[in-house]
């Protein structure tokens, strides 16, 4: 079956630095990809769009420059924190979409980014 | 607009007995409905889904999910409730297929139930 990956799965980083996690789709190509948030207990909550050689589509209220990403190839989007504060800390998941058929959508296994 | 309500945020079910987990839906056209399944720590899982054909879904695990149109509901149950079944669930909905490598057809997710199952 389809498997994304996300790197790493857990991050510890100090407050005003810069984090990037890998979202990856290991054996399927994926036109356009998702970064969700989710909050202890609560639902996801989308965050972004990225179609493959393209800028990102943000939902609002996300702001494009403190969470930048890049959708470089069809197996690989990364999401960067940038000047990361403890607010930022939440469980970070990515999902990739086979843009053809039924659009399956596969979820990663999640980032937990804690900043201190 | 597309929506997704479940209203329990909390079932819990004694082991061996049947569990239910409530999911209500409104989307413009045709819906794509899903189940998916999130241990701790962990991403989500896919359970089953609803396209067309028979109104009862056969998923993994053991579940099935019911399609009602007249009451735009798409309800998880499973025969049996085991102590490992203990998870957050999510029910989801999206239209019909976007076009290619648009925002168009993301999934609306509900909130999420809480499933305990006591041994």
């Amino acid at each position: 079956g389809a498997v994304v990956s996300q790197h790493p799965s857990r991050v510890i980083c100090k407050s005003g630095t810069s984090v990037k996690i890998e979202c990856r789709s290991l054996d399927f190509q994926a036109t356009t990809m998702f970064w969700y948030r989710q909050f202890p207990k609560q639902s996801l909550m989308l965050m972004a769009t990225s179609n493959e050689g393209s800028k990102a589509t943000y939902e609002q209220g996300v702001e494009k420059d403190k969470f930048l990403i890049n959708h470089a190839s069809l197996t690989l989007s990364t999401l960067t924190v940038t000047s990361a504060h403890p607010e930022d800390s939440s469980f970070y998941i990515c999902s990739a979409r086979v843009d053809r058929g039924v659009y399956e959508q596969y979820f990663g296994p999640g980032t937990r980014l804690t900043v201190t | 607009a597309q929506s997704v309500a479940q209203p329990e945020d909390q079932v819990n079910v004694a082991e061996g007995n049947p569990l239910t987990v409530k999911c209500t839906y409104s989307v413009s056209g045709n819906p794509y409905l899903f189940w998916y399944v999130q241990y701790p720590n962990r991403g989500l899982q896919f359970l089953l889904k609803y396209i067309t054909g028979d109104n009862l879904v056969k998923g993994s695990y053991g579940f099935e999910a019911e399609f009602n149109k007249s009451q735009t509901s798409f309800h998880l149950k499973k025969p049996s409730a085991l102590v490992s079944d203990s998870a957050l669930y999510f029910c989801a909905v999206r239209d019909n297929p976007p076009a290619r490598g648009s925002t168009l057809g993301r999934l609306y997710f509900g909130r999420g139930t809480q499933l305990t199952v006591w041994p």
